[in-house]
């Protein structure tokens, strides 16, 4: 069963908008990750943030976590069409075992 | 530049036959990952290894799937026999545990008809 649950599942925005995407996810983690994956690729690190951080970026990416409410944010500031894949949230629970956990995944298309 | 490198990327095979998927991890990476994705299930963990040694394969269909670390260089994934419904992308990844990321390789994109 999956950790972790994206929304929204599909996402459809023109070039310049920022882009939110949410996850969910269901046991105590020791960190969260973020990757992107374009189509018929592998997915790609973006970024990571661990059970003790509330927000991080880079560049133009922001990501929060709420370990309350177990969920996690990720935004892309002023989009752009090189944006458009799928981006999943991995988490490392705390079970010691070091292992990643993806989630549904979040489509995104940034219209030029 | 250092990259996980999957082989071949793309399998066609018939229904029954053995398939072997090869992954080589970045060199001095210790832990290893196996991913099936589909669309209906997404991204599944079949197996991890660290150090070579198989940590959980909780995963992967036993009767079918293993999966092996013949050396540092080198791992497998096997599915005897295949069946239609093993068609999928069959990512491995390679990172440190431990709250690093997993680097991930193009995958093998397998069609069992």
């Amino acid at each position: 069963s999956q950790q972790g649950e994206e929304d929204p599942q599909a996402l459809s925005i023109q070039e310049g908008e920022n882009a939110t995407m949410n996850c969910s996810y269901k046991t105590s983690i020791n960190n969260l990750q973020w990757y992107r994956q374009n189509s018929g690729r592998g997915l790609v690190h973006l970024i990571l943030i661990r059970s003790n951080e509330r927000e991080k970026h880079s560049g133009r990416l922001r990501v929060t976590l709420d370990t309350s409410k177990k969920s996690s944010s990720l935004l892309i500031t002023a989009s752009r069409a090189a944006d458009t894949a799928s981006y999943f949230c991995a988490t490392d629970t705390t079970s010691g075992t070091y292992k990643y956990i993806f989630g549904t995944g979040t489509r995104l298309k940034v219209l030029a | 530049d250092a990259r996980v490198t999957q082989t071949p990327r793309h399998k066609v095979t018939e229904m029954g036959q053995e398939v072997t998927m090869r992954c080589q991890p970045i060199l001095g990476h210790n832990t290893v990952f196996w991913y099936r994705q589909t669309m209906m299930q997404g991204l599944e963990l079949l197996a991890y290894f660290r150090n070579r040694a198989p940590l959980d394969d909780s995963g992967m269909p036993k009767d079918r799937f293993s999966a092996e670390m013949p050396d540092a260089t080198l791992a497998t994934l096997k599915i005897q026999p295949s069946e239609p419904r093993d068609s999928a992308v069959y990512f491995c990844a390679s990172g440190f545990p431990g709250g690093t990321e997993a680097f991930f390789g193009q995958g093998t994109r397998l069609t069992v008809v």
